[in-house]
């Protein structure tokens, strides 16, 4: 079945440091690509979406790129705030069919330290 | 912005109870979920419900849970004898205000069920 692997966290960086979080996924046909993001005592918040191949997702300087190549949509962001800490889950969903579930990676803690 | 609520926001329960948990989806969307997160794992769907009955469910959603949205607003997980490994944080999701469009999910802040 579907599936999506995330790098395994904690991440620990500093301010201004430059962050990848590694996203792979494992799905039939062109499922949606997403990343959503937890801030501490909150839900899941969506942060950025791919519906197609070589479309580019970006919000909150957070950028990432649909590789179908690679089956990947790795997380990147040029420069972190402190407020960027939060845990990060990469998810997929497949379009056809209505308001199909999300399926979830495991997450990635980001701690951003001043 | 609307959003979605839930309540308690932590609940605890003794093995072998009965746990409602309850969520408020936005008003005028159609689609609601269930997903959970024991810790330290991946967020599992549980359950989406459209149209008065339930949609899709996932192996993890048997006989002990259900589903109700009983007054047009209130959406509720039942879990009708708990066991040790359902303690776990418990997601309420929403989505679409058009009927076959896969608009996005609005997540709730969750539910952390403790059962002891």
């Amino acid at each position: 079945g579907d599936s999506v692997t995330q790098m395994e966290g904690p991440v620990t960086l500093s301010e201004e440091a430059f962050l990848t979080i590694n996203c792979t996924y494992t799905a039939t046909g062109y499922p949606s690509l997403f990343w959503y993001v937890q801030y501490p005592g909150e839900g899941l918040q969506l942060l950025l979406k791919a519906t197609k191949a070589d479309d580019k997702g970006s919000n909150k300087g957070f950028e990432a790129t649909y590789r179908k190549e690679t089956t990947s949509f790795h997380l990147e962001k040029g420069s972190v705030q402190v407020s960027d800490s939060a845990v990060y889950f990469c998810a997929l969903r497949h379009p056809l069919g209505g308001n199909t579930p999300l399926v979830f990676g495991k997450g990635t803690r980001l701690s951003v330290i001043a | 912005e609307p959003e979605v609520t839930q309540t308690p926001s932590h609940q605890v329960t003794q093995m072998g109870q009965e746990v409602i948990l309850r969520c408020v989806p936005i008003s005028n969307h159609l689609y609601f979920y269930w997903y959970r997160q024991i810790l330290g794992q991946k967020v599992e769907f549980l359950v989406s419900f459209y149209n008065n009955e339930i949609s899709e469910k996932s192996e993890i959603f048997d006989d002990q849970f259900s589903v109700e949205r009983p007054d047009g607003s209130n959406f509720t997980l039942k879990i009708r004898s708990t066991k040790l490994e359902d303690s776990a944080m418990y997601f309420c999701a929403s989505s679409g205000d058009q009927p076959g469009y896969n608009s996005p999910l609005h997540f709730g802040n969750g539910t952390r069920l403790t059962v002891t």
